[in-house]
């Protein structure tokens, strides 16, 4: 079936750059997407990348796709204290045609 | 939250009671959907709505049931809740089967069920 893995928890200096990973299952995924949720708030979407895509930046945000992988980063630059939050990966199903989300990785920044 | 209200934000109920969840929108988008936040099951997919009336399970829909007898309104309820349904809900809503905007979640709703 379709998956979507994270690893948990992340921890990185101010000022340092941020790099989660996450891998899924379903090759015909058309969009993937990164969503930040803040402690006590819902999911907020902060980028996506289309499948013909191989990297997306926007900001101090990039994103990088591998598909014959099934591997999809990102890459914070000059990670900041507000940055804190579980950062979760999505995937559009191909067959469902609904949102698989990963298990959420936590990222902690150190001052 | 872009017109998306889940109430109520915290609720404390008993084994065995009815629990009904509210999700409001204002956004008139056409899909809808009820996640639970669990840690480390990251969210799960309860039920969803393609319209009035329209409503399909996701996989972990024993237990709920919904209902959606208008376009801004998304009901979840909990028909006998029991202590491993305490959980954080979120409601979130698309306009288009598309995605390529992903989805927007409302806040959140805290369950605990004693």
């Amino acid at each position: 079936g379709e998956d979507v893995e994270q690893s948990l928890f992340l921890s990185v200096r101010e000022g340092d750059s941020s790099v989660i990973n996450c891998t899924y299952t379903d090759s015909s995924s058309t969009y993937l997407y990164w969503y930040k949720q803040e402690p006590g708030a819902g999911l907020q979407l902060l980028t996506y990348i289309f499948s013909n895509m191989d990297m997306k930046q926007d900001q101090r945000l990039t994103v990088l796709l591998n598909k014959k992988d099934k591997h999809l980063s990102l890459r914070i630059a000059d990670t900041q204290t507000g940055d804190s939050a579980i950062y979760f990966c999505a995937e559009k199903s191909g067959a469902t045609n609904k949102l698989i989300f990963g298990t959420g990785t936590l990222l902690a920044v150190q001052p | 939250d872009a017109g998306i209200t889940q109430s109520p934000r915290h609720k404390v109920t008993e084994t065995g009671t009815p629990v009904t969840l509210r999700c409001h929108q204002t956004e008139n988008h056409r899909y809808m959907y009820w996640y639970r936040q669990d840690p480390g099951h990251g969210l799960r997919l309860i039920h969803y709505s393609y319209g009035v009336k329209d409503t399909d399970k996701g996989e972990v829909s024993d237990g709920y049931s919904v209902s959606r007898s208008k376009t801004e309104d998304f009901l979840l309820t909990l028909e006998s809740a029991t202590s491993s349904q305490t959980s954080v809900y979120f409601c979130a809503i698309s306009d288009t089967a598309l995605l390529n905007y992903g989805y927007t979640f409302g806040s959140g709703t805290r369950l605990t069920v004693v």
